[in-house]
């Protein structure tokens, strides 16, 4: 069976600190990747989609980027975070295909004081 | 261009009464659907999903929910609400002719003894 990870669940840093967050999924190959953040009180806003490796769409202009160097690791970045960063950050994956529902990660709490 | 509207960012209900939550969608596209489910602090969680055959649609935990084209609608029921379906819950139409999911803003369902 599938499964994908996050680390770390938790994550306080200081504005202009960097940021690495890790995902990996297990029990398939070549896979979509998705990173979403979701701030308080708001819905899912995809961030970086990934249908191969090295092959990163952005979706909207910040202060983050993304990298899959392997074919089941997305990574999100930053080199200096703000504190609009702070949120929930999500990892998903799909089987390619529109039809192919997405399986999401445990999630990642970053904060940012 | 495909869009989902939850009405309704928080609906309450007693235990054991009916669960309706709402999603109405546009898509330029034929509609595959989803409903999703978030416990907090954790990843998201697939209901169910709409692709074509079968306009009602049964998930996990007692959810069901109609795909009605012609409303443009796809709303989420549960005949008896329980109190561990307390959670937010999510909307999502495929992103035209990719595989990327747009969701909507959610509904936090609120169940009372």
């Amino acid at each position: 069976s599938q499964t994908i990870h996050q680390w770390p669940a938790t994550l306080v840093q200081p504005v202009g600190s960097p940021l690495s967050l890790e995902c990996t999924v297990e029990g398939t190959s070549n896979p979509n990747l998705y990173w979403y953040r979701q701030a308080a009180g708001r819905g899912l806003q995809l961030l970086f989609y990934s249908v191969g490796i090295g092959q990163i769409s952005s979706e909207v202009p910040q202060n983050l980027s993304a990298s899959r160097p392997q074919d089941r690791q997305f990574i999100l970045s930053s080199k200096k975070l703000l504190l609009s960063d702070s949120g929930f950050y999500l990892c998903a994956w799909s089987k390619i295909g529109s039809r192919n529902e997405q399986y999401f990660g445990p999630g990642t709490r970053l904060t940012v004081t | 261009a495909q869009s989902v509207t939850q009405l309704g960012s928080h609906v309450s209900v007693s235990e054991g009464a009916l669960v309706l939550l709402r999603c109405n969608y546009s898509s330029s596209v034929p509609p595959y659907l989803f409903w999703y489910v978030q416990y907090p602090n954790q990843g998201l969680q697939l209901l169910l999903k709409y692709t074509t055959g079968a306009t009602l649609v049964k998930g996990i935990n007692g959810f069901e929910a109609e795909f009605k084209k012609s409303e443009t609608s796809f709303h989420l029921t549960k005949p008896s609400a329980h109190m561990s379906d307390a959670a937010e819950y999510f909307c999502a139409v495929r992103g035209g002719n990719t595989d990327k999911l747009i969701f909507g803003t959610g509904t936090r369902l609120q169940v009372f003894p």
